[in-house]
Protein backbone atom coordinates (compact mmCIF):
# COMPACT_ATOMS: atom_id res chain seq x y z
CA UNK A 1 0.00 0.00 0.00
CA UNK A 2 1.55 3.64 -0.58
CA UNK A 3 2.23 5.66 1.71
CA UNK A 4 1.41 9.19 1.92
CA UNK A 5 2.96 11.37 -0.38
CA UNK A 6 3.35 15.31 -0.58
CA UNK A 7 4.19 17.49 -3.61
CA UNK A 8 6.44 19.43 -4.21
CA UNK A 9 8.92 17.96 -1.89
CA UNK A 10 11.10 21.67 -1.97
CA UNK A 11 10.17 25.26 -2.59
CA UNK A 12 11.94 28.76 -2.48
CA UNK A 13 9.36 31.21 -2.19
CA UNK A 14 9.78 35.37 -2.10
CA UNK A 15 7.73 37.30 0.72
CA UNK A 16 4.67 38.31 -0.70
CA UNK A 17 3.72 35.46 -2.81
CA UNK A 18 1.62 32.43 -2.55
CA UNK A 19 2.06 28.80 -2.32
CA UNK A 20 -0.15 25.62 -2.50
CA UNK A 21 0.81 22.71 -1.05
CA UNK A 22 -0.79 18.94 -2.35
CA UNK A 23 -1.02 15.78 -0.26
CA UNK A 24 -2.54 12.90 -1.23
CA UNK A 25 -3.76 10.36 1.34
CA UNK A 26 -3.17 6.64 2.07
CA UNK A 27 -5.77 4.97 0.02
CA UNK A 28 -8.96 4.42 1.87
CA UNK A 29 -8.05 7.13 4.11
CA UNK A 30 -10.51 10.12 4.70
CA UNK A 31 -9.17 12.31 7.31
CA UNK A 32 -5.88 14.25 6.48
CA UNK A 33 -4.24 17.10 8.68
CA UNK A 34 -1.67 19.71 8.11
CA UNK A 35 1.45 20.27 10.84
CA UNK A 36 4.27 23.37 10.31
CA UNK A 37 7.39 22.21 12.01
CA UNK A 38 10.26 24.73 12.61
CA UNK A 39 13.10 24.65 15.05
CA UNK A 40 11.70 27.50 17.63
CA UNK A 41 7.61 26.33 17.80
CA UNK A 42 7.87 22.27 16.93
CA UNK A 43 5.27 20.73 15.85
CA UNK A 44 2.12 22.78 15.64
CA UNK A 45 -1.27 21.84 13.64
CA UNK A 46 -2.76 23.65 11.24
CA UNK A 47 -6.12 21.74 11.00
CA UNK A 48 -7.78 18.63 9.67
CA UNK A 49 -9.89 17.64 7.14
CA UNK A 50 -12.77 14.57 6.82
CA UNK A 51 -14.96 14.20 3.59
CA UNK A 52 -14.15 17.51 2.45
CA UNK A 53 -14.99 19.54 5.53
CA UNK A 54 -12.90 21.26 7.92
CA UNK A 55 -13.12 19.16 11.41
CA UNK A 56 -10.43 21.25 13.67
CA UNK A 57 -8.27 24.12 12.81
CA UNK A 58 -5.47 25.33 14.92
CA UNK A 59 -4.70 28.76 15.99
CA UNK A 60 -3.20 29.77 12.34
CA UNK A 61 -3.83 33.25 10.94
CA UNK A 62 -6.11 33.20 7.88
CA UNK A 63 -3.44 33.25 5.50
CA UNK A 64 -3.21 29.49 5.86
CA UNK A 65 -5.82 27.68 4.08
CA UNK A 66 -6.96 24.14 3.04
CA UNK A 67 -9.49 21.87 1.37
CA UNK A 68 -9.86 18.31 0.35
CA UNK A 69 -11.10 16.91 -2.68
CA UNK A 70 -13.66 14.13 -2.86
CA UNK A 71 -10.87 11.61 -3.68
CA UNK A 72 -9.48 13.11 0.05
CA UNK A 73 -6.10 14.51 -1.29
CA UNK A 74 -6.00 17.77 -0.03
CA UNK A 75 -4.41 21.09 -0.82
CA UNK A 76 -2.63 23.71 1.50
CA UNK A 77 -2.62 27.42 0.65
CA UNK A 78 -0.22 30.02 2.22
CA UNK A 79 -1.05 33.50 0.95
CA UNK A 80 1.18 36.35 1.36
CA UNK A 81 4.13 34.80 2.49
CA UNK A 82 5.91 36.07 5.47
CA UNK A 83 9.41 34.85 6.38
CA UNK A 84 8.15 33.16 9.53
CA UNK A 85 6.58 31.13 7.22
CA UNK A 86 9.31 29.05 6.44
CA UNK A 87 9.14 25.57 7.92
CA UNK A 88 8.57 21.67 7.06
CA UNK A 89 5.01 20.79 6.31
CA UNK A 90 4.07 17.75 7.27
CA UNK A 91 0.32 15.99 6.12
CA UNK A 92 -0.52 13.16 7.69
CA UNK A 93 -3.62 10.95 7.23
CA UNK A 94 -5.95 8.35 8.95
CA UNK A 95 -8.94 6.62 8.22
CA UNK A 96 -11.10 7.95 10.37
CA UNK A 97 -10.72 11.22 13.26
CA UNK A 98 -9.95 11.22 16.69
CA UNK A 99 -8.20 8.69 17.78
CA UNK A 100 -7.44 6.89 14.98
CA UNK A 101 -3.53 6.79 13.99
CA UNK A 102 -2.00 9.20 11.75
CA UNK A 103 0.49 8.07 9.01
CA UNK A 104 3.03 11.20 7.94
CA UNK A 105 4.13 11.85 4.39
CA UNK A 106 8.04 13.21 3.84
CA UNK A 107 6.67 16.61 4.32
CA UNK A 108 7.57 19.85 1.88
CA UNK A 109 10.34 21.97 2.91
CA UNK A 110 8.90 25.78 2.22
CA UNK A 111 12.09 28.51 2.18
CA UNK A 112 10.48 31.96 2.09
CA UNK A 113 13.22 34.68 1.35
CA UNK B 1 -5.63 22.39 26.85
CA UNK B 2 -3.86 19.37 26.80
CA UNK B 3 -0.29 19.32 26.55
CA UNK B 4 3.10 17.07 26.50
CA UNK B 5 6.41 17.74 28.31
CA UNK B 6 9.46 15.32 27.12
CA UNK B 7 13.00 15.90 28.46
CA UNK B 8 15.25 18.33 26.86
CA UNK B 9 17.73 17.17 24.65
CA UNK B 10 19.28 16.58 23.05
CA UNK B 11 20.78 13.51 24.52
CA UNK B 12 23.66 11.52 23.52
CA UNK B 13 24.71 8.00 24.03
CA UNK B 14 27.37 5.59 23.43
CA UNK B 15 26.11 2.23 21.15
CA UNK B 16 24.59 -0.35 23.45
CA UNK B 17 23.34 1.63 26.28
CA UNK B 18 20.42 1.89 27.90
CA UNK B 19 18.03 4.73 26.82
CA UNK B 20 15.33 6.52 28.62
CA UNK B 21 13.11 9.24 27.42
CA UNK B 22 11.01 10.92 29.53
CA UNK B 23 7.15 12.25 28.64
CA UNK B 24 5.02 13.40 30.79
CA UNK B 25 1.29 14.53 29.80
CA UNK B 26 -1.33 16.78 31.08
CA UNK B 27 -5.33 15.39 29.12
CA UNK B 28 -8.83 15.55 30.11
CA UNK B 29 -10.51 12.40 29.84
CA UNK B 30 -8.06 9.15 28.26
CA UNK B 31 -5.93 10.05 25.70
CA UNK B 32 -4.26 7.42 23.25
CA UNK B 33 -0.70 8.12 23.51
CA UNK B 34 2.31 7.35 20.84
CA UNK B 35 5.62 8.19 19.98
CA UNK B 36 6.60 8.95 16.34
CA UNK B 37 10.49 9.17 15.20
CA UNK B 38 12.11 11.47 12.59
CA UNK B 39 14.94 10.53 10.93
CA UNK B 40 17.18 13.26 9.15
CA UNK B 41 15.52 14.38 6.21
CA UNK B 42 12.43 12.38 6.25
CA UNK B 43 8.43 12.73 7.89
CA UNK B 44 7.28 11.22 10.80
CA UNK B 45 7.16 7.68 11.91
CA UNK B 46 5.11 5.78 14.08
CA UNK B 47 7.39 4.34 16.77
CA UNK B 48 4.60 2.30 18.97
CA UNK B 49 1.30 3.65 20.90
CA UNK B 50 -0.95 2.63 24.11
CA UNK B 51 -4.38 3.40 23.91
CA UNK B 52 -5.56 2.86 27.58
CA UNK B 53 -3.70 2.63 30.92
CA UNK B 54 -1.14 0.11 31.57
CA UNK B 55 -1.28 -1.31 27.57
CA UNK B 56 2.91 -1.30 26.44
CA UNK B 57 3.96 -0.35 23.56
CA UNK B 58 6.54 -2.14 21.83
CA UNK B 59 8.60 -1.81 18.10
CA UNK B 60 11.97 -2.29 17.32
CA UNK B 61 13.16 -2.71 20.66
CA UNK B 62 11.44 0.39 22.11
CA UNK B 63 8.84 0.01 24.72
CA UNK B 64 6.57 2.39 26.70
CA UNK B 65 3.76 1.94 29.07
CA UNK B 66 0.87 4.32 29.44
CA UNK B 67 1.21 5.24 33.06
CA UNK B 68 -2.39 6.79 34.56
CA UNK B 69 -1.08 7.36 37.66
CA UNK B 70 1.96 9.51 37.34
CA UNK B 71 0.31 10.45 33.50
CA UNK B 72 4.07 8.94 31.96
CA UNK B 73 4.67 7.30 28.83
CA UNK B 74 8.24 7.19 29.16
CA UNK B 75 10.62 5.75 25.90
CA UNK B 76 12.98 2.94 26.59
CA UNK B 77 15.63 0.76 24.60
CA UNK B 78 17.71 -1.68 26.35
CA UNK B 79 20.51 -1.03 23.93
CA UNK B 80 20.66 1.34 21.30
CA UNK B 81 22.19 1.63 17.87
CA UNK B 82 23.61 4.17 15.53
CA UNK B 83 20.53 3.32 13.47
CA UNK B 84 18.41 4.65 16.27
CA UNK B 85 19.67 8.47 16.22
CA UNK B 86 16.72 10.40 15.32
CA UNK B 87 13.97 13.21 16.87
CA UNK B 88 11.67 11.06 19.12
CA UNK B 89 8.27 12.98 19.67
CA UNK B 90 5.71 12.12 22.32
CA UNK B 91 2.33 12.49 21.69
CA UNK B 92 -0.94 12.16 22.51
CA UNK B 93 -4.55 12.52 21.19
CA UNK B 94 -6.03 15.57 23.07
CA UNK B 95 -8.77 18.18 23.17
CA UNK B 96 -7.35 21.97 22.26
CA UNK B 97 -9.88 24.19 21.48
CA UNK B 98 -12.91 21.84 22.28
CA UNK B 99 -11.57 19.33 19.20
CA UNK B 100 -9.95 16.31 19.33
CA UNK B 101 -6.66 16.55 17.75
CA UNK B 102 -2.69 15.15 17.93
CA UNK B 103 -0.64 17.23 20.07
CA UNK B 104 3.13 16.57 20.35
CA UNK B 105 5.65 17.00 22.32
CA UNK B 106 8.71 19.87 21.21
CA UNK B 107 11.04 16.19 20.74
CA UNK B 108 13.97 14.96 21.88
CA UNK B 109 17.37 14.53 19.74
CA UNK B 110 18.73 11.52 20.32
CA UNK B 111 22.55 10.74 19.00
CA UNK B 112 24.30 7.30 19.21
CA UNK B 113 27.95 7.51 18.87
CA UNK B 114 29.81 4.13 17.62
Amino acid sequence: KAGVTQTPRYLIKTRGQQVTLSCSPISGHRSVSWYQQTPGQGLQFLFEYFSETQRNKGNFPGRFSGRQFSNSRSEMNVSTLELGDSALYLCASSFGTGKNEQFFGPGTRLTVL
Amino acid sequence: GDSVTQMEGPVTLSEEAFLTINCTYTATGYPSLFWYVQYPGEGLQLLLKATKADDKGSNKGFEATYRKETTSFHLEKGSVQVSDSAVYFCALTGIIQGAQKLVFGQGTRLTINP
